[in-house]
């Protein structure tokens, strides 16, 4: 079975900073995706990035890219110089078979001025 | 842009209510799906619907129901509301098959069951 794991209840990061949000899976699957999405303090989920199993360069967005480890089997959110409106839940998931998206259990971010 | 509406923000229903959870999207996609959102556990699905009258249960099905009349309306059905029914709802829908679908969510509702 699959499975999203995010370790990180709760981080802090100084504005302008970098901050990376831990995810690692499980899936016996070879073909798979992987998606961060933010949930603002609103409510609503926004996707910001995905990455495939068989994409051999990390994803990039803007300010958000994806440290793929494929052999580790984790895809670790960065986010470059943190800004006040990233303080939001971030959850990482996998999208293993036709419409299987598994969650995790979210990350806090909170962003100090 | 993909826009998903969910019908209400909040709402607040009595144990033992029958509550529908309306969800319409206007892309065309054809899986829809609701999960429930609570503090610790993520989002878990309720259910899922790749097609006009198709639906398979997800994870956490029970005391709910769905219908999918209308490719662009997904409604969630709680038959006898009970207060561990108190949560955020968010509704989701994608293009099938591809494994680069994200999913796009409308801004959930909050139920309350007292």
């Amino acid at each position: 079975a699959q499975k999203i794991t995010q370790t990180q209840p709760g981080m802090f990061v100084q504005e302008k900073e970098a901050v990376t949000l831990d995810c690692t899976y499980d899936t016996s699957d070879q073909s798979y995706g992987l998606f961060w999405y933010k949930q603002p303090s609103s409510g609503e989920m926004i996707f910001l990035i995905y990455q495939g199993s068989y994409d051999e360069q990390n994803a990039t967005e803007g300010r958000y890219s994806l440290n793929f480890q494929k052999a580790r089997k984790s895809a670790n959110l960065v986010i470059s110089a943190s800004q006040l409106g990233d303080s939001a839940m971030y959850f990482c998931a996998i999208l293993s078979g036709t419409y299987k998206y598994i969650f995790g259990t979210g990350t806090r971010l909170k962003v100090l001025a | 842009d993909v826009k998903v509406t969910q019908s209400s923000r909040y709402l607040v229903k009595r144990t033992g209510e029958k509550v529908f959870l309306e969800c319409v999207q206007d892309m065309d996609h054809e899986n829809m799906f609701w999960y429930r959102q609570d503090p610790g556990l993520g989002l878990r699905l309720i259910y899922f619907s790749y097609d006009v009258k198709m639906k398979e249960k997800g994870d956490i099905p029970e005391g709910y129901s769905v219908s999918r009349e209308k490719k662009e309306r997904f409604s969630l059905i709680l038959e006898s509301a009970s207060t561990n029914q108190t949560s955020m709802y968010l509704c989701a829908s994608s293009f099938p098959g591809l494994r680069n679908s994200p999913l796009h969510f409308g801004n959930g509702t909050r139920l309350t069951v007292t």
